[in-house]
């Protein structure tokens, strides 16, 4: 069993809609979760940072959280082609290394 | 602005001809990190430094070796790279002491030719 999974795309989206990726994860005591964004031939950039259950808003990004069903989620609201990219979960399974588990993306098209 | 570097941003080599690919940071971070990403894949960890402690991953093949001589350096060296080396290699740093959060450089594309 992969120990994060996300659904690899691509999810087409019309501009203006909700974008909604998914990630489950398999660690149960996993403490931290993040959110990349990867443009294709860039490297990551960290887009959202999660703790806690329950929704975090940042902008047009929300990331929600439930622990219990070991899954964490990405919303991008009134979606822009520019938001057309590579979304990676990552999670940090509470080992103590300093090191993340990384899935392998969601390829998301904003269609305009 | 604070930030991770590398260099080069390409870089080709010959098939068994060992590279260095170099990576800075100014976030004044305790942990660095070397990844390779391959199309369509998640990053691979190869191994990472807290401070000069070096963790090397179990699956990271001895043609992979890093060094890390101050807090704001840290390099890559593949001693004979193969066709199957070419990858994008990515470096990132994070705070440690419990924050998990981790910031990466460009990348560094390798091509072996």
């Amino acid at each position: 069993q992969k120990e994060v999974e996300q659904n690899s795309g691509p999810l087409s989206v019309p501009e203006g809609a909700i974008a909604s990726l998914n990630c489950t994860y398999s660690d149960r005591v996993s403490q931290s979760f993040f959110w990349y964004r990867q443009y294709s031939g860039k490297s990551p950039e960290l887009i959202m940072s999660i703790y806690s259950n329950g929704d975090k808003e940042d902008g047009r990004f929300t990331a929600q959280l439930n622990k219990a069903s070991q899954y964490v989620s990405l919303l991008i609201r009134d979606s822009q082609p520019s938001d057309s990219a590579t979304y990676l979960c990552a999670v940090e399974p509470n080992f103590g290394n300093e090191k993340l588990t990384f899935g392998t993306g969601t390829r998301l098209t904003i269609i305009p | 602005d604070a930030m991770v570097i590398q260099n080069p941003r390409y870089q080709v080599t010959q098939f068994g001809k060992p590279v260095t690919l170099s990576c800075s940071q100014t976030l004044n971070h305790n942990v660095m990190y070397w990844y390779q990403q391959k199309s369509s894949q998640a990053p691979k960890l190869l191994f990472h430094y807290y401070d000069k402690d070096f963790n090397n991953e179990a699956d990271t093949p001895d043609n992979f070796q890093s060094r890390r001589p101050n807090t704001s350096f840290c390099f890559l060296d593949i001693r004979s790279p193969g066709l199957g080396d070419a990858a994008m290699y990515l470096c990132a740093t994070s705070k440690g002491q419990g924050v998990y959060e981790q910031y990466f450089g460009p990348g560094t594309r390798l091509t072996v030719t």
